[in-house]
């Protein structure tokens, strides 16, 4: 079946380093590819998004390309903040048949020291 | 905030006990999806609803059920509950299955 896999934490970060989570899917068919933050306390916040292949979501500095090619959808920034500390999850939603839910990685944690 | 409304925002309860989670979709929203956050398993899917209607189940077990009433608030009811359902339970809503899902803060349901 459909699957993500991301790449284990946690992962700690001085401030203004560069950040790169890997994300990579099994997909029978085109899904859209999401990634999500959970900050600690908070519910889960829609970070970026893409819904085709060569597709760039970003938002708030984060990015992430879509490639069919290597089925990834690597999120990336290229200076983070101590705000940026979070759990950050990539997923994905498949449409076929009669199904829209989101299929989760296991998430990432990302600490950002001053 | 996401405008999507969950209650209680946090239950202890003990086992073989039952629950009820309330959700409210973001306004306009039809569609509403249930899932369980836990250490042990992450982020699942339990189940979906569409304007009243069930339209995808996930790993809901039965002892689980929800429903979507007429006003499309929803309810996820946990019956003889085991230590194990232990979790965050997240609602999300979108307008159909073809737009952004947004998730509520979750129900921390702690079970002793």
């Amino acid at each position: 079946g459909d699957s993500v896999t991301q790449m284990e934490g946690p992962v700690t970060l001085s401030e203004e380093a560069f950040l790169t989570i890997n994300c990579t899917y099994t997909a029978t068919g085109y899904p859209s590819l999401f990634w999500y933050v959970q900050y600690p306390g908070e519910g889960l916040q829609l970070l970026l998004k893409a819904t085709k292949a060569d597709d760039k979501g970003s938002n708030k500095g984060f990015e992430a390309t879509y490639r069919k090619e290597t089925t990834s959808f690597h999120l990336e920034k290229g200076s983070v903040q101590v705000s940026d500390s979070a759990v950050y999850f990539c997923a994905l939603e498949y449409y076929g048949g009669s199904q829209g839910n989101l299929i989760f990685g296991k998430g990432t944690k990302l600490s950002v020291k001053p | 905030d996401s405008g999507v409304t969950q209650t209680p925002k946090h239950l202890i309860t003990a086992t073989g006990q039952r629950v009820t989670l309330r959700c409210s979709p973001r306004s306009g929203d039809l569609s509403v999806y249930w899932y369980q956050q836990s250490l042990d398993q992450g982020l699942q899917f339990l189940i979906q609803y569409y304007n009243g209607e069930e339209r995808a189940k996930g790993n809901i077990l039965e002892r689980f059920s929800a429903q979507q009433f007429p006003d499309l608030h929803s309810e996820l009811n946990l019956s003889s509950l085991e230590l194990g359902d232990s979790a965050l339970y997240f609602c999300a809503s979108s307008l159909n299955r073809e737009n952004t899902i947004y998730f509520g803060e979750g129900s921390w349901l702690t079970v002793v």
